[in-house]
C-alpha cells in the first residue's frame, strides 16, 4: 500500500531563514506528488504538484520542490520564509493508474519565529 | 464561481444523534471526497464517489454514509454520532481519471463536537 512520511512533526524557523520540508513516500511507482498547505482554521489549498518532466516544480507563495526518484523523496522548499508561511503543511501521492485518491502525510507544523 | 462549499462549518451533537453534512461544488467535477482530520493523523479519507450515483469506501468508512444523487453535491451521513467522530471534516473533488489535472480541491472543513 502507498504511504507518505513526514518525518518532522513540527519545525521552527526564522524569518528570512530558509526552510525545507521533507517528504518520503512508498509506492510501487512514481505517483503524482502534491504539497498542501493549511492555515489555522483554513482548508487546504495547493501549493504545487509533480506529474512529469522537470523534476524541480515552482509553486505558489515562493515555495518549489524537487522530486528525486532515487530517493522516493519530494521536499518543500522556500529561499526566505515570511511569518505568514506558519501553517502546516502536507505532502501527498496519488496513483497515476485507478482513481484518484490521495494519501496525504500526517503533516509538519511550521512555526516562524521573530 | 464558489469552488466547493461546506454545510454546517460547525455543528454540536450528542451521542446517538444523527446528521447530514453537505458539501456542493460548482465545477463540474466528477470525483468528490469526504476526509476526517484529526490531531497528528493528517486527513483519512471516509468514502468518495467518482461520479454521480456512485459511492466508494476509503480507509476509514465505518460510522458514515454517503450520497451523491447530484452529480455537484456529496453528502455525508451520521446516523448515531460518537464522541470518536468528533472532527474536521473536509470535502473535496476533482476532475474525471485520465485527466493530466488531478490536483483534488478542498472546502473550508466542517468542525463535529460530538459530546
Amino acid at each position: 500500500a502507498q504511504s507518505v512520511t513526514q518525518p518532522d512533526i513540527h519545525i521552527t524557523v526564522s524569518e528570512g531563514a530558509s526552510l525545507e520540508l521533507r517528504c518520503n513516500y512508498s509506492y510501487g511507482a512514481t505517483p503524482y506528488l502534491f504539497w498542501y498547505v493549511q492555515s489555522p482554521g483554513q482548508g487546504l489549498q495547493l501549493l504545487l504538484k509533480y506529474f512529469s518532466g522537470d523534476t524541480l516544480v515552482q509553486g505558489i507563495k515562493g515555495f518549489e520542490a524537487e522530486f528525486k526518484r532515487s530517493q522516493s523523496s519530494f521536499n518543500l522548499r522556500k529561499p526566505s520564509v515570511h511569518w505568514s508561511d506558519a501553517a502546516e503543511y502536507f505532502c501527498a501521492v496519488a496513483p497515476r493508474e485507478g482513481y484518484s485518491t490521495l494519501t496525504f502525510g500526517k503533516g509538519t507544523m511550521l512555526l516562524v519565529s521573530p | 464561481n464558489a469552488g466547493v462549499t461546506q454545510t454546517p462549518k460547525f455543528r454540536v451533537l450528542k451521542t446517538g444523534q444523527s446528521m447530514t453534512l453537505l458539501c456542493a461544488q460548482d465545477m463540474n467535477h466528477e470525483y468528490m471526497y469526504w476526509y476526517r482530520q484529526d490531531p497528528g493523523m493528517g486527513l483519512r479519507l471516509i468514502h468518495y464517489s467518482v461520479g454521480e450515483g456512485t459511492t466508494a469506501k476509503g480507509e476509514v468508512p465505518d460510522g458514515y454514509n454517503v450520497s451523491r444523487l447530484k452529480k455537484q453535491n456529496f453528502l455525508l451521513g451520521l446516523e448515531s454520532a460518537a464522541p470518536s467522530q468528533t472532527s474536521v471534516y473536509f470535502c473535496a473533488s476533482s476532475y474525471s481519471f485520465g485527466r493530466r489535472d488531478e490536483t483534488q480541491y478542498f472546502g473550508p472543513g466542517t468542525r463535529l463536537l460530538v459530546l
